[in-house]
């Protein structure tokens, strides 16, 4: 099946850890995204690639980092300086083109003890 | 004032209800325009692009006004699978096609 997957669906880590969240996607798309999502909060996007081996910062790129050596994934790290790492991490991508619509995982519920 | 801007609700509907959901944005280069569905725990699903000539998709009319803008979303005859978080997105203006995403409005549909 076709679709973007995201693992694991929850992860628990302890402060202080780094700790990297899986996408993959196999419908060929260019551009993909993380964005984390908090309570009562809209997604904010914090990184972003358009093309492979390329990538860039989005609104809150602080205390996270991403890799893109592969089209079809795009891990994100979120690494021991993000303050408040406790969240839902959702990967979207989108087809290179006219439409601007992203199309996301299930996400991972990231919960730091 | 919030790149997009949506109530909050939440909305509570019986069934067969119609119910309109509105958004505003505050720039008005925008290029682009959703409309997608949360369910509680889930990831966001694409409900329907808005058009600037209106689009409808069964149930669902979603409708553009660029002069105040604003976008809306009705839903009709609302069944209680409607239930869910609704997000207004929109494109920003340049060139790197980042959506700006609402905090959503919540619909609880009752028997």
């Amino acid at each position: 099946d076709g679709g973007i997957t995201q693992s694991p669906k929850y992860l628990f880590r302890k402060e202080g850890q780094n700790v990297t969240l899986s996408c993959e996607q196999n419908l060929n798309h260019d551009a993909m995204y993380w964005y984390r999502q908090d309570p009562g909060q809209g997604l904010r996007l914090i990184y972003y690639s358009q093309i492979v081996n390329d990538f860039q910062k989005g609104d809150i790129a602080e205390g996270y980092s991403v890799s893109r050596e592969k089209k079809e994934s795009f891990p994100l790290t979120v690494t021991s300086a993000q303050k408040n790492p406790t969240a839902f991490y959702l990967c979207a991508s989108r087809i290179e083109g006219s439409t601007d619509t992203q199309y996301f995982g299930p996400g991972t519920r990231l919960t730091v003890l | 004032r919030k790149e997009v801007e949506q109530d909050p609700g939440p909305f509570n509907v019986p069934e067969g209800a119609t119910v309109a959901f509105n958004c505003t944005y505050s720039n008005s280069a925008s290029q682009s325009f959703f409309w997608y569905r949360q369910d509680c725990r889930k990831e966001p699903k694409l409900l329907m692009s808005v058009y600037s000539s209106g689009n409808e998709d069964g149930r669902f009319t979603a409708q553009l006004n660029r002069a105040s803008q604003y976008i809306s979303l009705l839903i009709r005859d609302s069944k209680l699978s409607d239930s869910a978080t609704y997000l207004c997105v929109v494109r920003g203006a340049g060139n790197n096609r980042k959506l700006i995403w609402g905090l959503g409005t919540s619909l609880a549909v009752n028997p």
